[in-house]
């Protein structure tokens, strides 16, 4: 079963907006990562937040963590058509050794 | 620098057939992953090694399946015999190091048809 659930499961936003998703989880973690696939590819790391973090920011991504509603959120600033990929989070459960569990994924479409 | 690498890209074969997917991790990474991406179920981990031992392989989903990591440069996925339901796009995705804190670098991916 899959440990973390994105929300919205699609996003269709303008160039120039932002865009932000949401994922939740279930077990505690060690930390959370969020990553993104284009089209036909394999997934890309974009940023980890480790369990005693709030939030990180790298470039236009900002994300938040949230241990105690076990959620976290991606924010895209200022979104440009390279950005539509499918973003997924990916959690490292307590317990579980160095693997990670992925959600569902939301698809981001950036129209120019 | 190479990225990890995976043969074949892209595998058509017969139900019944034997399927045998590759992947070479990127030099000095330690830990290797198999997933496997489908539509319905999204992406699964099937197995992963830690220098080159296989840590938990909870996610293979029948005997059908099978993975190797003879070397630290090296692993396969088999399949013997294939099904229709085994179509898929799978990936490896390997690690510097079995510590948590690692992000995971993703191959390509074999996207495979079971006819």
């Amino acid at each position: 079963s899959q440990q973390g659930e994105e929300d919205p499961q699609a996003l269709s936003i303008q160039e120039g907006e932002n865009a932000t998703m949401n994922c939740s989880y279930k077990t505690s973690i060690n930390n959370l990562q969020w990553y993104r696939q284009n089209s036909g590819r394999g997934l890309v790391h974009l940023i980890l937040i480790r369990s005693n973090e709030r939030e990180k920011h790298s470039g236009r991504l900002r994300v938040t963590l949230d241990t105690s509603k076990k959620s976290s959120s991606l924010l895209i600033t200022a979104s440009r058509a390279a950005d539509t990929a499918s973003y997924f989070c990916a959690t490292s459960p307590i317990g579980a050794g160095n693997k990670l569990t992925f959600g569902g994924g939301t698809r981001v479409l950036v129209k120019p | 620098d190479a990225g990890v690498i995976q043969s074949p890209r892209h595998e058509v074969t017969e139900m019944g057939q034997e399927v045998t997917l590759r992947c070479k991790p990127i030099s000095g990474h330690n830990s290797l992953f198999w997933y496997r991406q489908t539509m319905m179920r999204g992406l699964e981990l099937l197995i992963y090694f830690n220098n080159n031992v296989p840590i938990d392989d909870s996610g293979m989903p029948e005997d059908r399946f099978s993975a190797k990591m003879p070397n630290a440069s090296f692993s396969t996925l088999k399949i013997q015999p294939s099904e229709p339901r085994d179509s898929a796009v799978y990936f490896c995705a390997s690690s510097p190091t079995s510590g948590r804190d690692n992000e995971q670098f993703f191959g390509p991916g074999t996207r495979l048809t079971v006819l």
